[in-house]
């Protein structure tokens, strides 16, 4: 069985470093064809896709928010890292992880919701 | 706004049928047959309908089902029953450089 659960503050202030961990269940992230993605939800509006990484260590970010992003793994604590610098209100959302197959998210983490604000 | 266009808001009665539309361009949809398909209750996490524009994982009603027509992806739901009233959101793979997209989603009303 799959989980995620993703953990972090709920409040930040502007122009600070939001750092999130996801923590998962059910896979390893050195199987061939496995990732973990990051995907965000402003209240009331859609969502957004921000960041995968694969077993390999390979990389993507969200091109308008890729100065901003790092995604990183460590794979024996079953941990995935995602690092958004300069907060700004408009960043306010909750944020999920999900696993990745392929180019296919399947399995999303109940989601933390993300506060901006001083 | 969102790379890929649904429409705001759909409705259908019991037992009818409704589709939602999904249009992207040749550097998405048009491209890869990797759409994929989310249903989302209020206050919960997106739950996956379709992948690969029109693969079904198990456990997922036959009511679902994924087309694919140039530019544009449709999520069709048949027999419409009061538990499918959420937002439904179309994903597409968009290359290398941008990845994935989602769409603006689009709220359905069980009437």
């Amino acid at each position: 069985q799959i989980t995620l659960k993703e953990s972090g503050p709920t409040l930040v202030k502007p122009t600070q470093t939001l750092t999130l961990t996801c923590t998962f269940s059910g896979f390893s992230l050195s199987t061939s064809g496995v990732g973990v993605a990051w995907i965000r939800q402003p209240p009331g509006k859609a969502l957004e896709w921000l960041a995968l990484i694969y077993w390999d260590d390979d990389k993507h970010y969200s091109p308008s928010l890729q100065s901003r992003l790092t995604i990183t793994k460590d794979t024996s604590k079953n941990q995935v890292v995602l690092t958004m610098t300069n907060m700004d209100p408009e960043d306010t959302a909750t944020y999920y992880c999900a696993h990745n197959f392929g180019y296919n998210i399947d399995y999303w983490g109940q989601g933390t919701l993300v506060t901006v604000s001083s | 706004q969102s790379a890929l266009t649904q429409p705001a808001s759909v409705s259908g009665s019991p037992g009818q049928s409704i589709t939602i539309s999904c249009t992207g361009t040749s550097s998405d949809v048009g491209s890869y047959n990797l759409v994929s398909w989310y249903q989302q209750h209020p206050r919960k996490a997106p739950n996956l309908l379709i992948y690969g524009v029109r693969e079904r994982p198990l456990g997922v009603s036959d009511r679902f089902s994924g087309s694919k027509s140039g530019n544009t992806a449709s999520l069709t739901i048949s027999g419409l029953q009061a538990e499918d009233e959420a937002d439904y959101y179309c994903c597409s793979y968009a290359g290398s450089g941008t990845f994935a997209v989602f769409g603006g989603g689009t709220k359905l009303t069980v009437l």
